[in-house]
């Protein structure tokens, strides 16, 4: 089946760091450019991070860069985002999309910042 | 930055009505723009891709269109599945932007 299946999410303190994975499974995972999308609670849908096929290029949004780091393994068919310096507007569910203009979405995972 | 601004914000209408939303963007979009539909709780999912071509599996009810800096996603007899929300993205030049969505709601 074709799918992708984020973990990672969680409870964090302001600060704090989480790192999210994003598995692939059901296609040739090395092939696709590949991104980060986050929705707040209750607000719109926004691109934090993209990478492409191979690593060697990666995008950040303005107010995740320097804090959040995209990345990916392609012997394991898996994304990662490393979060670090996470604030309480980081607060959201985070999924992982095939492609830059997502053709197929992870079911998301829920980070939450708070003291 | 592009900016995308989408309109309506919310819309209600009737099964079988035609809708149409907008999505007006700052600088010229050559190519790469799409738009999606989201159920709550639930991921969002491709409908449109490259301005104008059907993902597959989406009926053809939905229908994207237009060039340069307006776009349109076009929904023709509603059903009741359509009514969520919708929302535009821009991948032709980063960073990436989404419109504000659209939730459609039955009358």
């Amino acid at each position: 089946e074709v799918q992708l299946v984020e973990s990672g999410g969680g409870l964090v303190q302001p600060g704090g760091s989480l790192r999210l994975s994003c598995a692939a499974s059901g296609f040739t995972f090395r092939t696709y450019r590949m991104t980060w999308v986050r929705q707040a609670p209750g607000k719109g849908l926004e691109c934090v991070a993209n990478i492409n096929e191979d690593g060697s290029e990666k995008l950040y949004v303005d107010s995740v860069r320097g804090r959040f780091t995209i990345s990916r393994d392609n012997a394991q068919n898996s994304l990662f985002l490393q979060m670090n310096s996470l604030r309480v507007e980081d607060t959201a569910v985070y999924y992982c999309g095939r492609y830059w203009g997502p053709d197929l979405w992870g079911q998301g995972t829920l980070v939450t910042v708070s003291s | 930055d592009i900016q995308v601004t989408q309109s309506p914000s919310a819309m209600s209408a009737s099964v079988g009505d035609t809708v149409t939303i907008t999505c007006r963007a700052s600088q010229v979009i050559t190519k790469y723009l799409a738009w999606f539909q989201q159920n709550p709780g639930k991921a969002p999912k491709r409908l449109i891709y490259a301005v104008s071509n059907l993902q597959s599996g989406v009926p053809s009810r939905f229908s994207g269109s237009g060039s340069g800096t307006e776009f349109t996603l076009t929904i023709s007899s509603l059903q009741p599945e359509d009514f969520a929300t919708y929302y535009c993205l821009q991948h032709d030049s980063f960073p990436f932007t989404f419109g504000q969505g659209t939730k459609l709601e039955i009358k």
